[in-house]
């Protein structure tokens, strides 16, 4: 059974400031890796995707992926009050039809 | 577009009733899913349906049956409900299943 780990939080930052969030799993098939936004009471919604090692840049998003180290992370630049939410890391093998959720990090941006 | 539909939003139950959770795309995905969501659990998958006609189990199956009634819908039944089937359901789909899932809106289900 694969294990994603992300750490709980909540992991509060200022606005303006950088958030980092760090997801580590435990199989070495995983190929393909998704971040989800989740606020409270609402549904899960995309905020990216990313497939190769390195970093992927989308907007104030940066994901970051090293599969040798098994490990993920979600940078967010300029936090803004509106990103307090949960962020949930899901890695999903090849091959496979399941995407394995984290159970979440809380990040509350202060004003 | 509507993307995904649930109903319905919230349902209370009582221990051996029975219901059919309902989920419909709009966007001509071939993939959907059934997740049900714990406090301090996580998203656990339940079934999915790689494409219709077809249907497998996730992680936590046991209790529940799905059907795959067309492109469009993916029901989740349970046959005799529990307490332990408490949780908020999530239907997803995507266009392929390595591709990114769409939720739809939950739904909260209590069983007394």
């Amino acid at each position: 059974q694969k294990e994603v780990e992300q750490n709980s939080g909540p992991l509060s930052v200022p606005e303006g400031a950088i958030a980092s969030l760090n997801c580590t799993y435990s199989d070495r098939v995983s190929q393909s890796f998704f971040w989800y936004r989740q606020y409270s009471g609402k549904s899960p919604e995309l905020i990216m995707s990313i497939y190769s090692n390195g970093d992927k840049e989308d907007g104030r998003f940066t994901a970051q992926l090293n599969k040798a180290s098994q490990y993920v992370s979600l940078l967010i630049r300029d936090s803004q009050p509106s990103d307090s939410a949960t962020y949930l890391c899901a890695p999903m093998e090849a091959g496979s039809y399941q995407l394995t959720f984290g159970k979440g990090t809380k990040l509350s941006v202060i004003p | 577009n509507a993307g995904v539909t649930q109903t319905p939003k919230f349902q209370v139950l009582k221990t051996g009733q029975s219901m059919t959770l309902q989920c419909a795309q709009d966007m001509n995905h071939n993939s959907m899913y059934w997740y049900r969501q714990d406090p301090g659990m996580g998203l656990r998958l339940i079934y999915y349906s790689a494409s219709e006609g077809t249907t497998d189990k996730g992680e936590v199956p046991n209790g529940y049956n799905v059907s795959r009634l067309n492109k469009r819908e993916f029901s989740l039944r349970l046959e005799s409900a529990a307490p332990s089937q408490t949780s908020v359901y999530f239907c997803a789909s995507s266009e392929r299943w390595e591709e990114t899932q769409y939720f739809g809106p939950g739904t909260r289900l209590l069983v007394l």
